[in-house]
């Protein structure tokens, strides 16, 4: 299976600065079939990026996704208050669909 | 407005059995393919299982497999997981997702229930 590892594990910044999270996979992953979801505590996953750089319905365009075959990267300009959370990338393009383990992104 | 309510959830002996069931609403559920992925307490998240908008194919993770399974009545908008052998480490909110329309292709989870929490334990 497709292991994905994120970096870093806690990113602690303040509201306004910008983010760069990563995720690189253990090997291609198949027609950049990557996803990006935000998890605040007691809540679902919410659906940010998918295809490696196709904003969701409804996503503020300060979230951008990039990369292909390894490496990815979700970018968040400017952080808002609400931007706070755990943030986890997915591949889908192998089965079984494989999770990084998350980037926290803390209020410093 | 897509509404996916998870139900089923709650304290199982080690060995037993639930069913999970996911209500869909909001949408045309019969179109779309679905997703359950659960998340342990203080962990990351694990997808568990998938199902075609017919319910014709399915696919598990290696840790279900065998012991698991995923079903749909696309006449009540209901996702089912039938978990069977239940252990310690199936303990988590499980969550019921949806997936694309797009028939043959690898999908990721658009929209997510609030999970139910599952608990194996003696």
């Amino acid at each position: 299976e497709i292991v994905l590892t994120q970096s870093p594990g806690t990113l602690s910044l303040s509201p306004g600065e910008g983010a760069t999270l990563s995720c690189r996979a253990s090997q291609s992953v198949s027609s950049s079939c990557l996803a990006w979801y935000q998890q605040k505590p007691g809540q679902a996953p919410r659906l940010l990026i998918y295809d490696a750089s196709s904003r969701a319905t409804g996503i503020p365009d300060r979230f951008s996704g990039s990369g292909s075959g390894t490496d990815f990267t979700l970018t968040i300009s400017g952080l808002e208050p609400e931007d706070f959370a755990v943030y986890y990338c997915q591949q889908y393009g192998t089965s079984p669909r494989t999770f990084g383990q998350g980037t926290k992104v803390e209020i410093k | 407005e897509v509404h996916l309510v998870e139900s089923g959830g709650g304290l199982v002996k080690p060995g037993g059995s639930l069913r999970l069931s996911c209500a869909a609403s909001g949408f045309t559920f019969k179109k779309y393919k679905m997703t359950w992925v659960r998340q342990a307490p203080g962990r990351g998240l694990e997808w568990v299982s998938s199902i075609t908008d017919s319910g014709g194919y399915m696919s598990y993770a290696d840790s279900v497999k065998g012991r698991s399974t995923i079903s749909r009545d696309n006449a009540k908008g209901l996702l089912y997981l039938q978990m069977n052998s239940l252990r310690a480490e199936d303990t988590g909110v499980y969550y019921c997702s949806r997936g694309t329309t797009v028939q043959g292709s690898p999908d990721y989870s658009d929209s997510w229930g609030q999970g139910t929490l599952v608990t194996v334990s003696s």
